[in-house]
């Protein structure tokens, strides 16, 4: 089972590009990685998933490298309601499902 | 707009009175889930419906317990409430397991406080 490490906290400005780092050093061949944004007192939100190299959407970016060992979310321009818990999940269905939320990373954003 | 509802939003129970969570989903997803999240931590996964299949977390207290009836509803039961059991839970959908198709849509969650 993969296991995902990222940093507990980060704080930014306002209008910066905010890069969170996971690292999955367990990967295994048909993880997939995923990002969920947490606000207080309300359940996850998707933000974005890929598997390899970079993907991109309306809201943020996720940049892979080669060996997947880690992962880049990328949040450009960040604003105040970006201030959230940030989590990154490495799992699939080999040898029976499994989905573990990492520790996660606080994200405070300044004025 | 498809989504997931969980009721009630807050429930307060008594320390061994049994209780019942409730979820339901229009988005018509294979997979329901049901996690655990206490104050400044993770969510923690504690068991998953693939259509009727059942997965139970090897580390799920046997004091939780769920039914799915049919696709759109899943319930989480807590049968004797410890104090140590008050924590927001969580309930959340996806179209699969697999990986491109697990995002998880997941509900405002349903805060259990046990006096």
């Amino acid at each position: 089972l993969a296991k995902t490490t990222q940093p507990i906290s980060m704080d930014s400005y306002e209008g910066q590009e905010v890069n969170i780092t996971c690292s999955h050093n367990n990967i295994a061949t048909n993880d997939y990685i995923t990002w969920y944004q947490q606000f207080p007192s309300q359940g996850p939100r998707f933000i974005i998933q890929g598997y390899k190299t970079k993907v991109t959407n309306e809201v943020a970016s996720l940049f892979i490298p080669a060996d997947r060992k880690s992962s880049t979310l990328s949040l450009p321009r960040v604003s105040l309601s970006d201030t959230a818990v940030y989590y990154c999940l490495v799992g699939d269905t080999t040898g029976g499902f499994k989905t573990i939320f990492g520790a996660g990373t606080r994200l405070f954003v300044k004025a | 707009d498809a989504m997931v509802i969980q009721n009630p939003r807050y429930q307060v129970t008594q320390f061994g009175k049994p209780v019942t969570l409730s979820c339901s989903q229009t988005l018509n997803h294979n997979v329901m889930y049901w996690y655990q999240q206490k104050s400044s931590q993770a969510p923690k996964l504690l068991f998953h419906y693939y259509d009727k299949d059942f997965n139970n977390e090897a580390d799920t207290p046997d004091n939780f317990q769920s039914r799915r009836p049919n696709t759109s509803f899943c319930f989480l039961d807590i049968r004797s409430p410890g104090l140590g059991d008050a924590a927001m839970y969580l309930c959340a959908t996806s179209r699969d397991l697999a990986g491109g198709n697990n995002e998880q849509f997941f509900g405002p969650g349903t805060r259990l406080t046990v006096l």
